[in-house]
């Protein structure tokens, strides 16, 4: 079945870059996702990418995606105390609502 | 942003009585919600997939006698949990589509944690 893995701790220190890697089996996959979810808030989009493209940038935030491998990765440069977060990796299947599978969720901390 | 908002934001209640969880979207009109559940150190499961005004599309697994949803406006979806038993204490996360946004754009609600005792 499909299935999205990712590492469940990461510690960085403040104004280092931050690398999130997941990794997904369903090859039909469109779109993958990176959302972030912050204690007591709904969990926000952060990027997503389309399963034809290699990279994507949007200011801090670059995505690669390995799509013969299966690996997704979200880098986060210069990343700040408030980058501290659990962030998801997710596909969306090729189906009517598009519904998304989900990984566990990394724990971002960010050290002062 | 867009904003959703779910009510109440925990709840404890006993085993074998039901209750009501509101998701609602604040300043847009959601035609499609969905229902999760996280249990801890899981991954969201999606429970449900709801469309205004129709029945609910249940993912395998889970019992639709249950866990009741409702679509009945663009603006709210309610869960039901009936009969509830300890088995079913988790967070209970809603989301909703907007319905002129992009299909990417999935609002999440901020969570309901259930604990049945």
């Amino acid at each position: 079945g499909e299935d999205v893995e990712q590492s469940l701790f990461l510690s960085v220190r403040e104004g280092d870059s931050s690398v999130i890697n997941c990794t997904y089996t369903d090859s039909s996959s469109t779109y993958l996702y990176w959302y972030k979810q912050e204690p007591g808030a709904g969990l926000q989009l952060l990027t997503y990418i389309f399963s034809n493209m290699d990279m994507k940038q949007d200011q801090r935030l670059t995505v690669l995606l390995n799509k013969k491998d299966k690996h997704l990765s979200l880098r986060i440069a210069d990343t700040q105390t408030g980058d501290s977060a659990i962030y998801f990796c997710a596909e969306s299947d090729a189906g009517n609502n598009r519904k998304l599978i989900w990984g566990l969720g990394t724990s971002l901390a960010v050290n002062p | 942003g867009a904003v959703v908002s779910q009510h109440p934001s925990w709840v404890i209640c006993k085993s074998g009585t039901s209750v009501k969880i509101e998701c609602r979207s604040l300043d847009f009109q959601a035609t499609t919600m969905f229902w999760y559940r996280q249990f801890p150190k899981q991954s969201l499961m999606l429970m449900a997939t709801s469309n205004e005004g129709s029945k609910a599309t249940y993912e395998q697994g889970v019992e639709k006698d249950k866990f009741l949803i409702n679509h009945a406006s663009l603006t709210l979806s309610t869960l039901t949990v009936t009969s509830a038993h300890p088995e079913d204490s988790s967070f209970y996360i809603c989301s909703a589509r907007e319905a002129s946004g992009s299909f990417h754009e999935q609002y999440f609600g901020p969570g309901t944690r259930l604990t049945v005792t």
